[in-house]
């Protein structure tokens, strides 16, 4: 079975730019987070969702925003980049409970430039 | 945004040996997980514990959860090559449902 898939793997933007970071989860997972991770630092939480309806928010800006598709992939949403923003984006989907069954996709790298 | 506390940043040990990590935090968790995160790849589960006191072992790595829930620990017992990488030690408590991460350490093994 595939495992979480994110897609670009790699990406460059320009300050002021938007992106869009997909991820599709283990098949038959209903809930996908995002995680931001700068060099150095362990993941920050950005969002949490679970059958398309938002459940969890981090301490991130209104630029930052997401959503859940029917077949439960999702996109992570960034508009007007700034050069903070470069950072590994991770997505983790689960079945539910207990919250060892998060796993954890191998990221998107953003670069902002 | 709170990180628990992992320390030293890095270390540096000998084929063969054990090492200990330890893992603190000034909130209660109700999950302590540990992951292992190699380059270019995502953080892999290695163990999660879900109770007070609870000691899980998975292979040669050893994991408690401390009586506190404030704090947790992994050891890793006659290391191997394959053992490098970044570990990180999160909590769950469920609500935001939300894990939150220490910001790692690095373990390096001389052969």
């Amino acid at each position: 079975d595939a495992g979480v898939t994110q897609s670009p793997t790699h990406l460059i933007k320009t300050r002021g730019q938007h992106v869009t970071l997909r991820c599709s989860p283990i098949s038959g997972h209903k809930s996908v987070s995002w995680y931001q991770q700068v060099l150095g630092q362990g993941p920050q939480f950005i969002f949490q969702y679970y059958e398309k309806e938002e459940r969890g928010r981090g301490n991130f800006p209104d630029r930052f925003s997401a959503r859940q598709f029917p077949n439960y992939s999702s996109e992570l949403n960034v508009n007007a980049l700034l050069l903070g923003d470069s950072a590994l984006y991770l997505c983790a989907s689960s079945g539910g409970q207990p919250a060892g069954g998060y796993t954890f996709g191998s990221g998107t790298r953003l670069t902002v430039v | 945004g709170q990180q628990l506390n992992q320390s030293p940043q890095s270390m540096f040990i000998q084929e063969g040996e054990d090492v200990s990590m330890n893992c603190t935090s000034s909130s209660i968790f109700n999950t302590w997980l540990w992951y292992k995160q190699e380059p270019g790849e995502g953080p892999v589960l290695l163990i999660a514990l879900y109770k007070a006191g609870e000691l899980t072992s998975n292979g040669r790595l050893t994991a408690q959860f401390g009586i506190t829930r404030k704090d947790s620990f992994l050891n890793i017992s006659a290391s191997i090559p394959s053992d490098v990488g970044i570990y990180f030690c999160a909590g769950f408590t469920g609500a935001n449902s939300k894990l939150t991460f220490g910001k790692g350490i690095t373990l390096s093994v001389r052969p």
